[in-house]
C-alpha cells in the first residue's frame, strides 16, 4: 500500500538560515509527489509538484525539492528561511499506474526564530 | 478563478446529531475530494470522485458517512449520527485531473459535543 513518511514532527531552525523537510515514501512506482503548506488558520496551499524529468524542481515562496528514486525520498529545501515560513507542511504522494489516492504525511511544524 | 467553495465554514453538534458539508469545485476539474483533519494531524482522504464516480472511499466509514457528487460538480458529505471523534475539520478539494495536486477549499470545522 502506499504511504508517506515524514519523519520530522517539528523542526526549528533561524531566520536566514537553510532548511530541509523530509519525505519518505512507499511505493511501487515513482508516484506524483507534492508539498503543501498549511500557515496558522489558512488553508493547505501547494507549494510544488513532481511527476517525472528533471529531479530538482522549483515552487513558489523560494521553495524547491528533489527527488530521490534511489533513496525514495522528495525532501523540501530553502536556502534562507523567513519567519514568514513558520507553518506546517505537509509531503504527499499522489496517483500512480494501477492507483489513484492522493495521501498525505502527517506533517512536519516549522519554528522560525529570530 | 474562483477557488473551491465550502459551506458552513463552522458547525457545532451535539453528537448523534446529523450534518452536512457542500463543496463546489473549481470550475472545470473532474477530481473532487473530501478529507478529515483531526488537529495535529495530516489530511486523511475519506472520499475521492473522479467526475460522478467514486475511485476511492477505502477510509470512509460508511456506517455514519456519505457523499455525493451531483453531476459531476457539486458534493455533499454527510455524517449521521456524529460522533465525538469526528470533531475535525473537513477539507475539500478538487484537481483538473488526477496527476494534479489537490487544490484546498478553506474547510468546515466540526465540533461535536
Amino acid at each position: 500500500a502506499q504511504s508517506v513518511t515524514q519523519p520530522d514532527i517539528h523542526i526549528t531552525v533561524s531566520e536566514g538560515a537553510s532548511l530541509e523537510l523530509r519525505c519518505n515514501y512507499s511505493y511501487g512506482a515513482t508516484p506524483y509527489l507534492f508539498w503543501y503548506v498549511q500557515s496558522p488558520g489558512q488553508g493547505l496551499q501547494l507549494l510544488l509538484k513532481y511527476f517525472s524529468g528533471d529531479t530538482l524542481v522549483q515552487g513558489i515562496k523560494g521553495f524547491e525539492a528533489e527527488f530521490k528514486r534511489s533513496q525514495s525520498s522528495f525532501n523540501l529545501r530553502k536556502p534562507s528561511v523567513h519567519w514568514s515560513d513558520a507553518a506546517e507542511y505537509f509531503c504527499a504522494v499522489g496517483p500512480y499506474t494501477g492507483g489513484f489516492k492522493t495521501i498525505f504525511g502527517a506533517g512536519t511544524r516549522l519554528f522560525v526564530k529570530a | 478563478e474562483a477557488g473551491v467553495a465550502q459551506s458552513p465554514r463552522y458547525k457545532i453538534i451535539e453528537k448523534r446529531q446529523s450534518v452536512a458539508f457542500w463543496c463546489n469545485p473549481i470550475s472545470g476539474h473532474a477530481t473532487l475530494y473530501w478529507y478529515q483533519q483531526i488537529l495535529g494531524q495530516g489530511p486523511k482522504l475519506l472520499i475521492q470522485f473522479q467526475n460522478n464516480g467514486v475511485v476511492d472511499d477505502s477510509q470512509l466509514p460508511k456506517d455514519r458517512f456519505s457523499a455525493e457528487r451531483l453531476k459531476g460538480v457539486d458534493s455533499t458529505l454527510k455524517i449521521q449520527p456524529a460522533k465525538l471523534e469526528d470533531s475535525a475539520v473537513y477539507l475539500c478539494a478538487s484537481s483538473l485531473d488526477l496527476s494534479e495536486g489537490p487544490y484546498f477549499g478553506p474547510g468546515t470545522r466540526l465540533t461535536v459535543l
